[in-house]
């Protein structure tokens, strides 16, 4: 199983703070990552795929990067709607390969 | 817009077998996977499995075999079967679209196992 291990746990910013998030495979993955917004009460809503895709509708603020390992979701300036816990995801495509989830980032109001 | 709309019960005896729907509306089963995931404080997101349209399956082999996701054409639906229900298995059900990226979600299912 590819282990996603997502950092810092916590980000306390305020309205406006570029938000910078990181998340580490225990191998490679190539660019099959997603990553996620989750606000409480609501699903998780997919905001990039293959690493660096946004997907339709989602603000130019929110940009992913990385292959590989090693990963990036960056927030250019925080909107009040954006504060909320950003989950990591890797699909490579494998049979018997468990698509796994990182344990998420919290972005907080400062 | 494809949407997803799931139902079941809430509440699980241990040891029986949870079986959770989930409707498509706004679209067709073909030509896409089907996923079930789960979410737990201890483990966090966890995915459970997913189908193709054509029946192909692939399942988490932590569950051991416990889980079972079916088609059901005739009805755009398809389900998620959990046998051997146990306390740890409380979480919050959801059923998606597609097998990686997930792309549409259901509103999700708490469900709980207590007798």
């Amino acid at each position: 199983e590819i282990e996603l291990r997502q950092s810092p746990g916590t980000l306390s910013l305020s309205p406006g703070d570029r938000a910078t998030l990181s998340c580490r495979a225990s191998q490679s993955v190539g660019t099959s990552l997603a990553w996620y917004q989750h606000k409480p009460g609501q699903p998780p809503m997919l905001l990039i795929s293959e690493a660096s895709s946004r997907t339709t509708d989602i603000p130019d603020r929110f940009s992913g990067s990385g292959s590989g390992t090693d990963f990036t979701l960056t927030i250019s300036r925080l909107e009040p709607e954006d504060f909320a816990v950003y989950y990591c995801q890797q699909y490579v495509n494998s049979f018997r390969t468990p698509r796994t989830f990182g344990q998420g980032t919290t972005v907080e109001i400062k | 817009q494809m949407r997803l709309l799931q139902s079941g019960p809430g509440l699980v005896k241990p040891s029986e077998t949870l079986s959770l729907t989930c409707t498509l509306s706004g679209g067709s089963l073909s030509n896409n996977h089907w996923t079930w995931i789960r979410q737990t404080p201890e483990k966090g997101l966890e995915w459970l499995g997913y189908i193709y349209y054509t029946g192909t399956t692939d399942y988490n082999p932590s569950l051991n075999g416990r889980v079972t996701i079916s088609l059901h054409t005739s009805r755009n639906q398809f389900s998620l079967q959990v046998a051997s229900m146990a306390p740890a298995d409380t979480a919050v059900y959801y059923c998606a679209l597609g097998s990686g990226r997930l792309r549409v979600w259901g509103q999700g299912t708490l469900v709980t196992v207590s007798s």
